[in-house]
């Protein structure tokens, strides 16, 4: 069964940092990886969807990579802002049958001004 | 853009009663989920829906069932709703691409409180 795991837990950096968020899953067998935003009782919002034949995606200060083999994906924030505090999560989709999501627990990350 | 409505934002219910959220999309997907989450659990999968009138068990189904009369319409029905089904529901759509999931889009969730 899939696993997907994220590290760390909970994240605190400064105004203006760049940072890394990290994702492993344990099957490689994946369609797709896809990384979501979700502030506090909120829905969430998708940010980057990484095909398995791609290697990464980029969406303005956000850069998400994904090495297959490796069962790896990072989630690279540029210059982070106050405004980027939320709880990031990622999720990958099975190669085959219904393919529905498994989810990591998050990062939740809080940037201080 | 996609957009995903969930009937309520929160929910306040009382034990044994019958609980209904629903859930429209307004892009034509053919795929619905339903998903509770859950503090140190994370995102679970309830049921999906690929057509309309068709539903699969996801992860965690029992105490649940779900109806999809329409393709936009994904009804989520606690038969008789318990404290242990006290929880963030979300619902999501994505449309169905070369026979395999694409993109993921969530509505705004419904915090539903069983008292």
């Amino acid at each position: 069964k899939q696993e997907v795991t994220q590290i760390p837990a909970a994240l605190s950096v400064p105004e203006g940092e760049n940072l890394v968020l990290n994702c492993s899953f344990t099957d490689s067998a994946i369609y797709n990886l896809q990384w979501f935003r979700q502030d506090p009782g909120k829905g969430l919002t998708s940010l980057l969807l990484i095909q398995s034949s791609q290697r990464e995606q980029t969406s303005g200060r956000l850069n998400a990579s994904l090495d297959k083999s490796s069962g790896r994906s990072t989630l690279y924030i540029a210059a982070s802002q106050p405004g980027d505090s939320a709880t990031y999560l990622c999720a990958v989709t099975p190669l085959r049958g219904y393919s529905t999501l498994t989810f990591g627990k998050g990062t939740m990350l809080l940037v201080s001004p | 853009d996609v957009k995903v409505t969930q009937s309520s934002r929160y929910l306040v219910k009382r034990t044994g009663e019958k609980v209904f959220l629903e859930c429209v999309q307004d892009m034509d997907h053919e795929n619905m989920f339903w998903y509770r989450q859950d503090p140190g659990l994370g995102l679970r999968l309830i049921y999906f829906s690929y057509d309309v009138k068709m539903k699969e068990k996801g992860d965690i189904p029992e105490g649940y069932s779900v109806s999809r009369e329409k393709k936009e319409r994904f009804s989520l029905i606690l038969e008789s709703a318990s404290t242990n089904q006290t929880s963030m529901y979300l619902c999501a759509s994505s449309p169905e691409i070369a026979g395999t999931l694409y993109e993921q889009y969530f509505g705004p969730g419904t915090r539903l409180t069983v008292t």
